[in-house]
């Protein structure tokens, strides 16, 4: 079974400092991976979106990569700023019949960015 | 586009008590899914449809039924609340079937904070 993992449960920077936000997967097997931010009481915003034929994905001051053989993706936020403060997400769609659609989400991480 | 609209956005049950969550959208998505989010836990999936007329069982099912009324609506039953459905539920969807980049992106609701005493 599918086991997402973010470390740590929670993170505090000062402004300005690049964020590197890590999710590991135990099956290498996916489709894809996909990094959400939830600000509290909120829903999920969809942040990037990695296939699992793909290294890296960027949006403005987000850049994700993936490293499927070693179970791994990291979210990197350049230049942070206290309206990045938020809990972020990853969650991994698998490959099998029997994953088909749904995501596996990991617990997420919980970042502060103090002025 | 609204995207994925969810109501009621709060509700509190008691025990035995039973409830529909409503879930729509309008990006003309085939798949919907319904997750609980509890503290600590992250999203877990509870049912999902592939298309309309279908719907299969996620990781926790017990004690919800769904029903995917057409293309658009997708919705969540809690028959007898329990305490330990004491959650917050969120509705998504996406388009396993769409090529390109974005292809089974999930756009999530607003999701509905549910407590049951």
């Amino acid at each position: 079974k599918q086991e997402v993992t973010q470390i740590p449960a929670a993170l505090s920077v000062p402004e300005g400092e690049n964020l590197v936000l890590n999710c590991s997967f135990t099956d290498s097997a996916i489709y894809n991976l996909q990094w959400f931010r939830q600000d509290p009481g909120k829903g999920l915003t969809s942040l990037l979106l990695i296939q699992s034929s793909q290294r890296e994905q960027t949006s403005g001051r987000l850049n994700a990569s993936l490293d499927k053989s070693s179970g791994r993706s990291t979210l990197y936020i350049a230049a942070s700023q206290p309206g990045d403060s938020a809990t972020y997400l990853c969650a991994v769609r698998g490959m099998t019949t029997d994953s088909w659609g749904k995501l596996q989400f990991g617990a997420g991480t919980q970042v502060v960015v103090t002025p | 586009n609204a995207g994925v609209t969810q109501t009621p956005k709060f509700q509190v049950l008691k025990t035995g008590q039973s409830m529909t969550l409503q879930c729509a959208q309008d990006m003309n998505h085939n798949s919907m899914y319904w997750y609980r989010q509890d503290p600590g836990m992250g999203l877990r999936l509870i049912y999902y449809s592939a298309s309309e007329g279908t719907t299969d069982k996620g990781e926790v099912p017990n004690g919800y039924n769904v029903s995917r009324l057409n293309k658009r609506e997708f919705s969540l039953r809690l028959e007898s609340a329990a305490p330990s459905q004491t959650s917050v539920y969120f509705c998504a969807s996406s388009d396993p079937t769409r090529p390109g980049a974005s292809y089974n992106e999930q756009f999530f609701g607003p999701g509905t904070r549910l407590t049951v005493l």
